[in-house]
């Protein structure tokens, strides 16, 4: 079955200093993964999707994700945070079930960013 | 282009109301959720349209929920006799196929009083 765990639940960053945000995935075959943002009382935002192409995935706003299959991981990093990148991120793995599309959501990351 | 739309953006309903809560996808795409985030917690799928196929209505919490796509466009979600634990963001999002991650719309803030 597939499933999708991140690591941790809050991290806090100076700004200008590297963002990691784990997520390593179960899946019986190489997924897509997908991560997305959400600001505070706003909708989901896709940073970034892998589809099995190249395994360094940049997105949009400096983020960049690693797909590693030896480790199940899709970690998220940015080389240096800015304040605007408070919020919480959210790692997804779609999958085909029963002839249905179904996205299997990461519990979130809630980032803070401290001047 | 135009994104996900979600109407309206929030509701405030006394207990034992029913609500309509609408989504406009993009134009084409061919699947459509809804989810719900509630406070402090995580998203919980409640119910997946792909064009013209049964839905998968796995997710809805109980039979006071339903949700109908029309044309293969606008979707409605329809909660009766709401209860206070309904209250939360109601998200819609869409996409053309499972490879592209879907679009979300900015949700409907649902309050019962």
């Amino acid at each position: 079955a597939q499933s999708v765990t991140q690591l941790d639940s809050h991290v806090s960053v100076s700004e200008g200093t590297p963002v990691l945000l784990r997520c390593n995935y179960s899946s019986s075959y190489s997924p897509s993964l997908f991560w997305y943002v959400q600001h505070p009382n706003k909708g989901l935002q896709l940073l970034l999707k892998y589809t099995s192409a190249a395994t360094l995935v940049k997105g949009i706003n400096g983020f960049e994700a690693e797909f590693k299959k030896s480790e199940t991981s899709f970690h998220l990093t940015k080389p240096s945070a800015h304040m605007s990148d408070a919020a919480e991120y959210f790692c997804v793995v779609p999958f085909l079930s029963g002839g249905y599309n179904k996205l299997i959501f990461g519990a979130g990351t809630r980032l803070a960013v401290h001047p | 282009g135009a994104g996900v739309s979600q109407s309206p953006s929030n509701k405030v309903t006394e207990k034992g109301k029913d609500v309509e809560l609408r989504c406009d996808p993009i134009s084409g795409h061919t699947a459509l959720y809804w989810y719900r985030q509630s406070l402090g917690q995580g998203l919980e799928f409640l119910i997946y349209f792909q064009g013209n196929s049964a839905p998968d209505k796995s997710g809805l919490p109980s039979d006071r929920f339903s949700a109908e796509r029309t044309g293969g466009s606008v979707s409605t979600l329809t909660i009766q006799r709401t209860q206070q634990e309904d209250s939360a963001v109601y998200l819609c999002a869409s996409s053309p196929g499972l490879a592209g991650g879907p679009n979300f719309g900015a949700g409907t803030r649902l309050s019962v009083l």
